[in-house]
């Protein structure tokens, strides 16, 4: 049984750039959220998606956008990159309800 | 503003001793409280929760206690052993409307002192 899966793993982008990444949930989950993770940080809460809407977001900016597609998977966009998006990009997923979520080990965005 | 936070950084643990690592939070209606333990180059992996409606959960080798009095959170750790170091986060649903919303704390690196 596969937890949750990121892709890429690794990305270096320069600033103004856009940039997509990728998330599977874990079999059985059908909600996905996004975390943003600085360098010695705890994960800052980006947004989550449920039923292919974005239920819930944190402080970010428009910049930041996403999606979740009919098999549950999600994306995460990010335009006009700057320096300080720099960051490990967790997803997570969980079951409908007050259940734990389940993160994937990130993709680490390097915004040069 | 809300946030959940940490009293320490570091905690340095001699093996087989026991840890306690603990967490502060602000928001008295927060319902449900997580704890996670992130090693280097990976996500957050789940160690136990705990429902606003119970003071104390245990799980294998740890246990978590709810202050609601004092807005407290503590992860225990028995007879730490080395792959316990990593870095440990409480995470506090803060959502809202039946959403759930978690946000963490900045976090406290446990080093296992062989």
């Amino acid at each position: 049984d596969a937890g949750v899966t990121q892709s890429p793993t690794h990305l270096i982008k320069t600033r103004g750039q856009q940039v997509t990444l990728r998330c599977s949930p874990k079999s059985g989950h059908d909600t996905v959220s996004w975390y943003q993770q600085a360098l010695g940080q705890g994960p800052q809460f980006i947004f989550q998606y449920y039923e292919e809407e974005e239920r819930q977001r944190g402080n970010f900016p428009d910049r930041f956008s996403g999606h979740q597609f009919p098999n549950y998977s999600s994306e995460l966009n990010v335009n006009a990159l700057l320096l300080g998006d720099s960051a490990l990009y967790l997803c997570a997923s969980s079951r409908t309800g007050n259940s734990p979520l389940h993160f994937g080990n990130g993709t680490r965005l390097t915004v040069t | 503003g809300e946030s959940v936070g940490l009293h320490l950084p570091t905690l340095s643990v001699q093996e087989g001793d026991n840890s306690i690592i603990n967490c502060a939070y602000s928001n008295s209606a927060s319902d449900y409280f997580i704890w996670y333990k992130q090693e280097s180059g990976k996500g957050p992996q789940f160690i136990i929760d705990i429902r606003s409606n119970m003071d104390k959960r245990q799980g294998q080798r740890v246990t978590v206690l709810l202050n609601k009095t004092v807005k407290h959170l503590s992860l225990q750790i028995a007879a730490t052993q080395p792959g316990d170091s990593a870095v440990y986060f409480c995470a506090e649903n803060r959502g809202t409307s039946g959403t759930y919303k978690y946000i963490f704390g900045t976090g406290t690196r446990l080093k296992v002192l062989a």
